[in-house]
């Protein structure tokens, strides 16, 4: 069972052009969501993260946007630049009785093109 | 701090014999969790504790998977017997039990199960 899917494996971007990363999730308790990168042969790092009381976070070259109706996350990146290339995880937050569980997507794979 | 600390980062070994990952979370940090990479799930949650009490262990895939967190400082994911589907990174992380924070990992130890 999938609680937070990233339904594109890869995605390809020229340099300079926006990239969009889309994240869907399924379980109404998640109240905190992150987006973490990671490079081959490296554990991920944490990029943005939102809250369920927002609708938008930026920071930088990185916004994260939510729509709780929908169940949907997405983050944008722009410029995009060759170093963005990586692995990009989606991943969701709750709580239940005291305790917290944090969640992932499968990933997208993205490439910046020169 | 050093980070989260994961050993050995690469383990090649036999089907059918023991394997145990090692990974000391940052300190301070309540929360550790276990998480492995495939192509298919991402990032899959195994387990994670808190205060050294595994919370859930609901993604750990076989009687054959264990995990231990004898005191604050070290946790074990042991299998046994091995098998050649074993084989991907396994990450650990760590995180402040707070609400809206972020967990960090390991670099991860890459198993190969032969």
């Amino acid at each position: 069972d999938q609680q937070v899917k990233q339904n594109s494996p890869s995605l390809s971007v020229q340099e300079g052009r926006i990239s969009i990363l889309n994240c869907d999730y399924t379980n109404s308790m998640f109240d905190y969501f992150l987006w973490y990168k990671k490079y081959p042969a490296e554990g991920p790092t944490f990029l943005i993260s939102i809250s369920s009381i927002k609708d938008k976070n930026e920071d930088g070259r990185f916004t994260v946007f939510l729509n709780k109706s929908a169940k949907h996350l997405s983050l944008h990146i722009v410029p995009s630049q060759p170093g963005d290339s990586a692995v990009y995880f989606c991943a969701a937050q709750s709580w239940f009785q005291g305790a917290q569980k944090l969640v992932f997507g499968q990933g997208t794979r993205l490439t910046i093109n020169p | 701090d050093a980070g989260v600390i994961q050993s050995p980062r690469h383990e090649v070994t036999e089907m059918g014999q023991e394997v145990t990952l090692r990974c000391k979370p940052i300190s301070g940090h309540d929360y550790l969790f276990w998480y492995r990479q495939t192509m298919m799930r991402g990032l899959e949650l195994l387990i994670y504790f808190n205060n050294n009490v595994p919370i859930d262990d609901s993604g750990m895939p076989e009687d054959r998977f264990s995990a231990k967190m004898p005191n604050a400082s070290f946790s074990t994911l042991k299998i046994q017997p091995s098998e050649p589907r074993d084989s991907a990174v396994y990450f650990c992380a760590s995180s402040f039990g707070l609400r809206d924070t972020e967990a960090f990992f390991g670099q991860g130890t890459r198993l190969t199960v032969v």
